[in-house]
């Protein structure tokens, strides 16, 4: 079955510190991937997307992901974190024209 | 460019009542779908349109959730008799057909049955 997992409920980084977000995906296929961001009290917030090309992708607000088909993962990451980032990370694989979302990570950024 | 809005933010109702979410999509999108997350768990989807067609139903979990999108604008889900089972935030979201693949998401509508 397709399916998508992040392996950690929560993510605790210091402001200024590289943080990493985890995903990994089981998908048939090559998988078109993505990352979403929900900020409190708001809606789900497009971040960045894998589909094909190159493996490091870039999106909004500094966020990168790097996807590793031999690990079938696509870790979010950036290099220096900001208080403002504190917020719920979805990390999703398309199956036809539906999303499959892991079950988010909240990341916490200390000051 | 406004984004996709969705009615009522907030929704308390009692077991048993009916209760109606409204969605409109980004102007222009084709595809409109509906998912739900509940008592903090994946997102899940409930179905997709394309226009006012209803493309993948899959999703929905039972006779009681009945969506429509009249004129392939905004849509509806309705919930009818809610159950306790039922709370959980519902989204919506809307994409282009000659899009990227991304698909644009509402706030919610945050139900609460009790």
């Amino acid at each position: 079955a397709q399916s998508v997992a992040q392996p950690e409920d929560q993510v605790n980084v210091a402001e200024g510190n590289p943080l990493t977000v985890k995903c990994t995906y089981s998908v048939s296929g090559n998988p078109y991937l993505f990352w979403y961001v929900q900020y409190p009290n708001r809606g789900l917030q497009f971040l960045l997307k894998y589909i094909t090309g190159d493996n490091l992708v870039k999106g909004s607000y500094g966020f990168e992901a790097e996807f590793n088909k031999s690990q079938t993962s696509f870790h979010l990451k950036k290099p220096s974190a900001l208080v403002s980032d504190s917020a719920l990370y979805f990390c999703a694989v398309r199956l036809t024209d539906k999303l499959i979302f892991g079950t988010g990570t909240r990341l916490q950024v200390f000051p | 460019e406004a984004g996709v809005t969705q009615f009522p933010s907030h929704s308390v109702i009692e077991k048993g009542q009916t209760v109606t979410l409204r969605c409109d999509p980004i102007s222009g999108h084709d595809n409109l779908y509906w998912y739900r997350r509940v008592m903090g768990k994946e997102i899940k989807f409930l179905l997709h349109f394309v226009k006012e067609s209803k493309q993948d139903e899959s999703g929905m979990p039972n006779n009681r959730f009945l969506a429509e999108r009249t004129g392939g604008t905004y849509s509806t889900l309705k919930v009818q008799p809610a159950e306790l089972e039922d709370s959980g935030v519902y989204f919506c979201a809307s994409s282009h057909t000659r899009g990227g693949y991304e698909q644009y998401f509402g706030p919610g509508t945050r139900l609460t049955v009790t």
